[in-house]
């Protein structure tokens, strides 16, 4: 059974700090992704990752950046954390061949920031 | 990426089919058509993916008409559990199986 880890369902930081979110699968999937869900506007794409210290952009990555040092697991960073970052963050996985779009999600994290 | 365009609520009675169609007028030709339900609190979770014509497995089918522009998600004989998010989209394999989500489908099954 495909298992994808988060390291917290609920986090609350202040403005400014340094925030980890923290990210494991245990499939040796390839592909690993970072969104963030805010109420009406869905599923946005922040990085992913497609091999160990790999790393491309997504939709949204202004304020973000990643670390993939190892294939299990992927982390997301917000550098100086912003109220415009309270958001509910999902970690999913996927193997990179083949033509299946089946990404295997996380719990998420749902961080305010005050 | 090809956009995708679904109603955002349907209602819904128990023992009820309900087909959520999705529109992807910009669809390529490699592009997969896979659609994801999402509870409260929770990540989304794969339902089904196809290509064309139809697709079935144990949770709902997808139809896909011969132009691709659109298809329909069929879940049949819906519970009150079927209460869900249900999100369309259409994948690009160029960018490393990367997806976009819409808004979703907001689908609340009545007793």
């Amino acid at each position: 059974d495909v298992k994808v880890t988060q390291s917290s369902r609920y986090l609350v930081k202040r403005t400014g700090e340094k925030v980890f979110l923290e990210c494991v699968q245990d499939m040796d999937h390839e592909n690993m992704f970072w969104y963030r869900q805010d109420p009406g506007l869905g599923l946005r794409l922040i990085y992913f990752s497609y091999d160990v210290k790999m790393k491309e952009k997504g939709d949204i990555p202004e304020g973000y950046s990643v670390s993939r040092e190892k294939k299990e697991r992927f982390s997301l960073i917000l550098e100086s954390a912003s109220t415009n970052q309270t958001s509910m963050y999902l970690c999913a996985s996927t193997r990179r061949q083949g033509v299946s779009y089946e990404q295997y999600f996380g719990p998420g994290t749902r961080l305010t920031v005050t | 990426l090809a956009k995708t365009t679904q109603p955002i609520s349907m209602d819904s009675y128990e023992g009820q089919e309900v087909n959520i169609t999705c529109s992807h007028n910009n669809i390529a030709t490699n592009d997969y058509i896979t659609w994801y339900q999402q509870f409260p609190s929770q990540g989304p979770r794969f339902i089904i993916q196809g290509y064309k014509t139809k697709v079935t497995n144990e949770v709902a089918s997808l139809f896909i008409p011969a132009d691709r522009k659109s298809s329909t998600l069929s879940l049949p004989r819906v519970s009150l559990s079927d209460t869900a998010v249900y999100y369309c989209l259409v994948g690009d394999r160029a960018a490393g199986n990367k997806l976009t989500f819409g808004g979703g489908t907001r689908v609340l099954v009545k007793p």
